[in-house]
């Protein structure tokens, strides 16, 4: 189905051990963000996407790492989980062409608990 | 200072009433702005841009005051399906493309 798809869509794993999140995306988006979102909080940008092989750090990176070798997948990695990282990631794309101010359309989102 | 304030609720709101609230921004340069709904542990969705003039969708109206930095949303002939977190979301062009600042949300509860 074309859409934007998060997996898994929930996670428990403990402190240290590093996890992926992984989203895939079937419109021809060139922009793909991750967020993470947690009460009392708005929704954080971690890292974006412009292309392909073209990443960029968001307000919340620390932890993190993202890669893009292809235009539909955009994985996070938390190379040694911390109970601060406990939240709800959504990936979200947006559409090329209208980059200022384009509605990103959101992922399902991933819950992940980090003991 | 968070880029973007809102008042988290909830407002509890008659069925058939309206509802509405704001939400300030900080940086005077912040170009685009939207509101977002999010349903109960889902994903964000675009409900309306907001335009400087003022815009309509439905029973749903969002305003802008660029003078005091802020922007509203009213909902007129509120149905219970319209109880959600409402995202109040702004974007600085001159800071990059396409990202959004998120506000932390305002609770509407319509009741029966």
């Amino acid at each position: 189905d074309a859409g934007i798809t998060q997996s898994p869509r929930y996670k428990i794993t403990e402190t240290g051990r590093q996890v992926t999140l992984m989203c895939h995306q079937t419109w021809s988006h060139s922009y793909m963000f991750w967020y993470r979102q947690d009460l009392g909080h708005g929704l954080r940008l971690i890292y974006y996407s412009a292309a392909a092989d073209i990443t960029d750090k968001g307000e919340v990176p620390d932890g993190y790492v993202v890669s893009r070798s292809k235009t539909e997948n955009f994985p996070l990695t938390l190379e040694s989980a911390t109970r601060s990282q406990t939240s709800v990631y959504f990936c979200a794309s947006s559409e090329p062409g209208q980059p200022t101010g384009a509605e990103q359309f959101f992922g399902p989102g991933t819950r992940l608990t980090v003991l | 200072r968070k880029e973007v304030e809102q008042d988290p609720g909830p407002f509890n709101v008659p069925e058939g009433a309206t509802v509405a609230f704001n939400c300030t921004y900080s940086n005077s340069a912040s170009q685009s702005f939207f509101w977002y709904r999010q349903d109960c542990r889902k994903e964000p969705k675009l409900l309306m841009s907001v335009y400087s003039s003022g815009n309509e969708d439905g029973r749903f109206t969002a305003q802008l005051n660029r003078a005091s930095q802020y922007i509203s949303l009213l909902i007129r002939d509120s149905k219970l399906s319209d109880s959600a977190t409402y995202l109040c979301v702004v974007n600085l062009i001159t800071d990059s493309w396409g990202k959004l600042q998120f506000g932390a949300g305002t609770q509407v509860v319509v009741t029966p």
